[in-house]
């Protein structure tokens, strides 16, 4: 099986950047996208193809994937960016795979 | 708009069967691979199953031989039939779309129905 690594929480000052890292057995080779997650509420797409984002969202999400490490990075992280994030890839053998997910406080 | 709403959520029995449905508006639905994401209180995201455009069908393997994905491209839903449930399928149920099978995203999500499994 394959398998995505997440740390299990991240702290930021408001902002200041935060990453969030993930990891995989030769990640770069795949694409990586990450979903936002508030408490209560369904995930949203902020990041595919490891640094494409989708329409509405802004500017200070970005991401990387190269080796077996993929990264999305909040520039200027602002108190409404605290919430769960995870990381997803896909897997010939094993399908879709998602990270063990991040929580994200702004202190 | 793209919407996804999930239905059929409920307490079962170990060992029940229960059916969820999604219901799917602002797309063009039949082009697209259709996903259930699960999600058990207070913890991470599992990827169910896909079935794409063409109807080739994936499970994970803890719900393989118990689970059932199918869609109605007439009725723009997409559904799940769940037997032979267990305590460890309590979950939130997500249905997700997304443009293809393989390396595409999930790009719309739906507000997830609760699946309870409890004697």
């Amino acid at each position: 099986s394959y398998e995505l690594t997440q740390p299990p929480s991240v702290s930021v000052s408001p902002g200041q950047t935060a990453n969030i890292t993930c990891s995989g057995d030769k990640l770069g080779d795949k694409y990586a996208c990450w979903y936002q997650q508030k408490p209560g509420q369904s995930p949203i797409l902020v990041i595919y193809q490891d640094t494409k984002r989708p329409s509405g969202i802004p500017e200070r999400f970005s991401g990387s994937n190269s080796g077996n490490t993929a990264t999305l990075t909040i520039t200027g992280t602002q108190a409404m960016d605290e919430a769960d994030y995870y990381c997803q890839a896909w897997d010939s053998r094993a399908s879709y795979v998602f990270g063990s997910g991040t929580k994200v406080t702004v202190l | 708009e793209v919407q996804l709403v999930e239905s059929g959520g409920g307490l079962v029995k170990p060992g029940g069967s229960l059916r969820v449905s999604c219901a799917a508006s602002g797309f063009t639905f039949s082009t697209y691979s259709l996903n259930w994401v699960r999600q058990a209180p207070g913890k991470g995201l599992e990827w169910v199953s896909s079935i794409t455009r063409s109807n080739f069908i994936f499970y994970a393997d803890s719900v393989k031989g118990r689970f059932t994905i199918s869609r109605d491209n007439a009725k723009n839903s997409l559904y799940l039939q769940m037997n032979r449930l267990r305590a460890d399928d309590t979950a939130v149920y997500y249905c997700a779309s997304a443009p293809n099978y393989g390396d595409h995203p999930f790009d719309y999500w739906g507000q997830g129905t609760l699946v309870t499994v409890s004697s």
